[in-house]
C-alpha cells in the first residue's frame, strides 16, 4: 500500500490566488513527520515546511501553511497568494521510525505539477 | 556554504559499465541518503546510512552498493549498469536520524542516462 498518496498530478491557479495540494498517509505509528518539497525546473529538491505528529498547531512558514487533519490522515500545503516562481512539482513525504528509535527514513508522494498563471 | 555536492551532474554510460556516483557533505551529519527519482514515481530511496561505517538497503537497493568511511563521503556504486537504471539519483543529509523534524538537504543531483 502507499504510504504516501498525491491525487493530483497538476494543479491551475491565478497568480495572487490560494491553492491546495493534497497529501494523505498511511501509517501505523503514532510518532511521525510530515514534509513538503518544492522542487523547480531547475531540478533541485528545496524544503517548505514540518508538521509533527504531535504538534498542536498547524504548521506556516510565510505563504506556506499545512492543512494537518490527523484523524483523517492527511496534510494538505496551502499556498497563499500564489507567485509565478510557485509554479514547479511538489512531494509530500513522511518520516517515520526506521526500526527502533530511529526516524531516518523518508517516504516521498509522486508528486504535483503546480502551474500558475499570470 | 557548499551543503550537499554530488558529481558528476550529468552521465551517460553503456550497458554493463561501471561507476560511482560520488556525495559529499560539509555540515557534519550524521544521516545521508541516496535516492532516485523517476517520472510519476517521486522520490525512491535506495541506500542510507545512519552514522560512518553503518550502511543499510532502502526500498530499490538492487543493483547499488553503497560504503560510508567517513562522516562527510556516502559514495554510490553501480555495478553493472543497465537500461532500468536511467533516472535522476539524489543524495541528502541530514542531523542524528533521532531528530524527527530535521529536513534532509538534498544535492543538486545526477542525471543519469544508460544506453
Amino acid at each position: 500500500a502507499q504510504k504516501i498518496t498525491q491525487t493530483q498530478p497538476g494543479m491551475f491557479v491565478q497568480e495572487k490566488e490560494a491553492v491546495t495540494l493534497d497529501c494523505t498517509y498511511d501509517t501505523s505509528d503514532p510518532s511521525y513527520g510530515l514534509f513538503w518539497y518544492k522542487q523547480p525546473s531547475s531540478g533541485e529538491m528545496i524544503f517548505l515546511i514540518y508538521q509533527g505528529s504531535y504538534d498542536q498547531q498547524n504548521a506556516t512558514e510565510g505563504r506556506y501553511s499545512l492543512n494537518f487533519q490527523k484523524a483523517r490522515k492527511s496534510a494538505n500545503l496551502v499556498i497563499s497568494a500564489s507567485q509565478l516562481g510557485d509554479s514547479a512539482m511538489y512531494f509530500c513525504a513522511m518520516r517515520e521510525r526506521a526500526g527502533g528509535t530511529s526516524y531516518g527514513k523518508l517516504t516521498f508522494g509522486q508528486g504535483t505539477i503546480l502551474t500558475v498563471h499570470p | 556554504n557548499a551543503g550537499v555536492t554530488q558529481t558528476p551532474k550529468f552521465q551517460v554510460l553503456k550497458t554493463g559499465q561501471s561507476m560511482t556516483l560520488q556525495c559529499a557533505q560539509d555540515m557534519n551529519h550524521e544521516y545521508m541518503s541516496w535516492y532516485r527519482q523517476d517520472p510519476g514515481m517521486g522520490l525512491r530511496l535506495i541506500h542510507y546510512s545512519v552514522g560512518a561505517g553503518i550502511t543499510d538497503q532502502g526500498e530499490v537497493p538492487n543493483g547499488y552498493n553503497v560504503s560510508r568511511s567517513t562522516t562527510e563521503d556516502f559514495p554510490l556504486r553501480l555495478l553493472s549498469a543497465a537500461p532500468s537504471q536511467t533516472s535522476v539519483y539524489f543524495c541528502a543529509s541530514s542531523y542524528s536520524p533521532d531528530r524527527l523534524s530535521q529536513p534532509q538537504h538534498f544535492g543538486d543531483g545526477t542525471r543519469l542516462s544508460i544506453l
